[in-house]
């Protein structure tokens, strides 16, 4: 049971626009920043959206990353078949320790 | 830009110790937290914890004080993560990320390293 929730999967079809949303309390998404980590399958975890809604460099501009209150919402445009990947949202809670979402699957169909 | 190298795949018995590393190169190692976190077969990302390269200090989640220890040795840029009584229940793969001081972001992570303990 993860401390921040995300639902387990979504699916859209190429080209289009899916959301992925992380919900959490006062207590960690509600003083904190939010980060996305993107796991292609088989590979390590990879920085995606970090400060809520800021891109590494080399992150294209269809993803991105918004937060309200006690939730965050990663939002990915122009979908692609290499976008099928676990995402994962995470931030800290107020005695400094890391949490994450329990993750969501997407499939691109 | 720098990267984090994790030691091999390992596989052990219960109730053995093991120690698994993450050589930090290519940046200031001590300008950065490193991180555990724990991948179970099938599953979700755990944070187990994080440690000052500068002084050693560890801030362990929770979940995971008392079961494992994390260390770090400056002289070749390394953390590592330590089990002195494996069991079946910590075969997992466990990857090693960097946090820089002050921000709140892991921005690089080691390719992870694969424990099992057959049961």
């Amino acid at each position: 049971q993860s401390v921040l929730t995300q639902p387990p999967s979504v699916s859209a079809a190429p080209g289009q626009k899916v959301t992925i949303s992380c919900s959490g309390s006062s207590s960690n998404i509600g003083n904190n920043y939010i980060s996305w980590y993107q796991q292609l399958p088989g590979s390590a975890p990879k920085l995606l959206i970090y400060d809520n809604n800021k891109r590494p460099s080399g992150i294209p501009d269809r993803f991105s990353g918004s937060k309200s209150g006690t939730s965050a919402t990663l939002g990915i445009t122009g979908l692609q078949t290499g976008d099928e990947a676990e995402y994962y949202c995470a931030t800290w809670d107020r005695s400094l320790n890391s949490v994450f979402g329990g993750g969501t699957k997407l499939t691109v169909l | 830009e720098g990267q984090l190298v994790q030691s091999g795949a390992e596989v052990k018995k219960p109730g053995e110790s093991l120690r698994i590393s993450c050589k930090g190169s290519g940046y200031n190692f001590s300008a950065y937290w490193i991180n555990w976190v724990r991948q179970k077969p099938g599953n979700g990302l755990e944070w187990m914890g994080r440690i000052n390269p500068t002084d050693s200090y560890v801030n362990y989640s929770p979940s995971f004080q008392g079961h494992v220890t994390m260390s770090v040795d400056m002289s070749v840029n390394t953390a590592y993560l330590q089990w002195n009584s494996l069991k079946a229940s910590d075969t997992a793969i466990y990857y090693c990320a960097r946090l820089r001081h002050g921000v709140w972001y892991f921005d690089l992570w080691g390719r992870g390293t694969l424990v099992t303990v057959p049961s």
